[in-house]
């Protein structure tokens, strides 16, 4: 059966430091890959998609960046982390059936 | 463009109770539609799911949706509500074209009382 890791599940960082929060999929292979941010109190914006290694598409303007090295590996990262940047983020993988599967998420908090 | 327009921000009901959470949607395509929910510091799981076929859809838990095209409506309902049943509820909308990702209502949080 499928699964979907991410970690880590907290993370507490000052402004300016580096992210990197990383998420994989077992089980499947080839899928579409997705990051999600969910600000307190607000609905899911999608941040980045992927549709295969080395093939990410950018939804907003931010200050991240995400990377796809392997099939079923997707990482999203920062050089400098703003206080904007804190929130709940959501990894999600579909293999072309339209159901999106959602990691446990990790919580991110910027001071 | 998809959007999803969920009307009710907050939810109040008592336990056994009925409860509908409106979901409205905007597409220039044929859509998928979704109802997720949200437990506290969780992730997201699918509640249910209506892609073609019978536009009353069935769910875990006890809850069932209705697909209205002409009303472009999704709402969620369930007959009797549990204390178990509070949580964030979002609608999402996807088409079977290009990227595939869902695009989110804002969320309904359902508070269910004893």
């Amino acid at each position: 059966s499928q699964t979907i890791h991410q970690w880590p599940a907290t993370l507490v960082q000052p402004v300016g430091s580096p992210l990197s929060l990383e998420c994989t999929v077992e089980g499947t292979s080839n899928p579409n890959l997705y990051w999600y941010r969910q600000a307190a109190g607000r609905g899911l914006q999608l941040l980045f998609y992927s549709v295969g290694i080395g093939q990410i598409s950018s939804e907003v303007p931010q200050n991240l960046s995400a990377s796809r090295p392997q099939d079923r590996q997707f990482i999203l990262s920062s050089k400098k982390l703003l206080l904007s940047d804190s929130g709940f983020y959501l990894c999600a993988w579909t293999a072309g059936a339209n159901v999106l599967t959602f990691g446990a998420g990790s919580r991110l908090t910027v001071l | 463009a998809q959007s999803v327009t969920q009307l009710d921000s907050q939810v109040p009901v008592f336990e056994e109770a009925p409860v509908e959470l409106r979901c409205n949607y905007s597409s220039s395509v044929s859509v998928y539609l979704f109802w997720y929910v949200q437990y506290p510091n969780q992730g997201l799981q699918l509640l249910l799911k209506y892609l073609s076929g019978s536009t009353l859809v069935k769910g875990i838990n006890g809850f069932e949706a209705e697909f209205n095209k002409s009303q472009t409506s999704f709402h969620l309902r369930k007959p009797s509500v549990h204390i178990s049943d509070t949580a964030e509820y979002f609608c999402a909308v996807s088409s079977d074209t290009g990227r595939r990702a869902l695009t989110f209502g804002s969320g309904t949080r359902l508070q269910v009382q004893p």
